[in-house]
């Protein structure tokens, strides 16, 4: 069935610092992969997207590109900020209505 | 922008009794779901709902729960006779197309429900 993996935090890092957090997918078919952003009270928002192999995402600094061959999402930023304290989650959507959510990821920036 | 709002922000009540957490979906959507999130864990599926029924539960989603869409416009979580563990965030989210896969769930701000 689908399901997403996720890396496991919680991640802390300096401000400036690059970013990476793993994901992976399993799923039949060609779904859509997606990254939420949960900022602290909040609900979840979209970061970004991608629809199909090989097409990268992005938005606010962060990248993920679609990888068929390792069946990846892996969500990436050069240059975090200390804004981007947030908690983040791999999404993707099932055959049915369903939308499967890695465990999320809380990532920390400091001064 | 359109957006899913929920009401109420925070609800705070006794064990055992009746909550109703209540959301307004974006308008021209066409697929509706809960979700829960018990304080810093993971986003946890409860339920979808389409064309005025459920399309897909999960095992969280028992007898104590139940939805509706009892006016065309809010989409109603109903949780029977409160446990304590039933303390979490509810997410109310909506899609407008589900069949291609592609299109994302957009969110609202959450219910806190605080059972005592």
């Amino acid at each position: 069935g689908d399901s997403v993996t996720q890396m496991e935090g919680p991640v802390t890092l300096s401000e400036e610092a690059f970013l990476t957090i793993n994901c992976t997918y399993t799923a039949t078919g060609y779904p859509s992969l997606f990254w939420y952003v949960q900022y602290p009270g909040e609900g979840l928002q979209l970061l970004l997207k991608a629809t199909k192999a090989d097409d990268k995402g992005s938005n606010k600094g962060f990248e993920a590109t679609y990888r068929k061959e390792t069946t990846s999402f892996h969500l990436e930023k050069g240059s975090v900020q200390v804004s981007d304290s947030a908690v983040y989650f791999c999404a993707l959507p099932g055959e049915g209505n369903q939308f499967y959510f890695g465990t999320g990821t809380s990532l920390t920036v400091i001064p | 922008e359109p957006e899913v709002t929920q009401t109420p922000s925070h609800q705070v009540t006794q064990m055992g009794q009746e909550v109703i957490l209540r959301c307004v979906p974006i308008s021209n959507h066409l697929y509706f779901y809960w979700y829960r999130q018990i304080l810093g864990q993971k986003v946890e599926f409860l339920v979808s709902f389409y064309n005025n029924e459920i399309s897909e539960k999960s095992e969280i989603f028992d007898d104590q729960f139940s939805v509706e869409r009892p006016d065309g416009s809010n989409f109603t979580l109903k949780i029977r006779s409160t446990k304590l563990e039933d303390s979490a965030m509810y997410f109310c989210a909506s899609r407008r197309t589900s069949g291609s896969r592609t299109g994302e769930l957009f969110f609202g701000e959450g219910s806190r429900l605080t059972v005592l």
